[in-house]
């Protein structure tokens, strides 16, 4: 079974500053990671996700997120916010090798001031 | 063209009803998923479904059957309403069994009173 902990459940940051979203995880087996936003009244939407490779990745709307199996962390950061990056924000995992089974956190809330 | 779209968006219903939500793809996908948003924003698999056939079920109560008529369709009967199933259910489908990214529908927020 999978487990995932998202320890922040608002996050509250000005315009323009940067800012991260903690994720962790708990796994017996190795996982996929990824990172889904709902926007208010909107179904959740792919931001980005962790298969295999670089352990970096990153979105179109400058999001990144660096996968770490020691500390079976997946961190969501951007260094520069927009009030249009207001939203909740979830992290998932999957198990790899079986059928797509996502388990997700409990959300942070990204709160961008003016 | 909406990718995934559920209908209603807002369902409003007394204790003891039977009530559906529909969901339907647009892209071609072979697997289709039915997610609950509990009031504190959890949300958890309840069933997936690949070329109609399930292949995820878990621990849901009875009261909630999935039909698929066919790849494109996954909808949701819900027997006997109680409090509890007060939620917002998302559809999502995923290309198979094994791709990891699901596209999700924008939601139904069942209120049962």
């Amino acid at each position: 079974a999978q487990s995932v902990t998202q320890l922040d459940s608002q996050v509250p940051v000005f315009e323009e500053a940067p800012v991260e979203l903690r994720c962790n995880y708990s796994s017996s087996v190795s996982v996929y990671l990824f990172w889904y936003v709902q926007y208010p009244n909107q179904g959740l939407q792919l931001l980005l996700k962790y298969l295999s490779g670089s352990t970096l990745v990153k979105s179109i709307n400058g999001f990144e997120a660096e996968f770490n199996k020691s500390q079976t962390s997946f961190h969501l950061r951007k260094p520069s916010v927009h009030i249009s990056d207001t939203a909740e924000y979830f992290c998932a995992v999957s198990p790899t090798g079986t059928a797509s089974k996502l388990t997700f956190g409990t959300g942070t809330r990204l709160q961008v001031m003016l | 063209d909406t990718a995934v779209s559920q209908t209603p968006k807002y369902l409003v219903t007394q204790m003891g009803n039977d009530k559906s939500i529909k969901c339907e793809q647009n892209l071609g996908h072979d697997t289709m998923y039915w997610y609950k948003q509990d009031s504190k924003k959890f949300l958890k698999i309840m069933f997936s479904y690949n070329n109609k056939e399930l292949i995820i079920n878990e621990t849901v109560p009875n009261r909630f059957s999935p039909k698929s008529p066919d790849k494109a369709h996954l909808n949701l009967h819900i027997n006997s309403l109680e409090l509890g199933d007060s939620a917002v259910y998302f559809c999502a489908s995923s290309q198979d069994h094994r791709a990891y990214e699901q596209y999700f529908g924008p939601g139904t927020r069942l209120t049962v009173t």
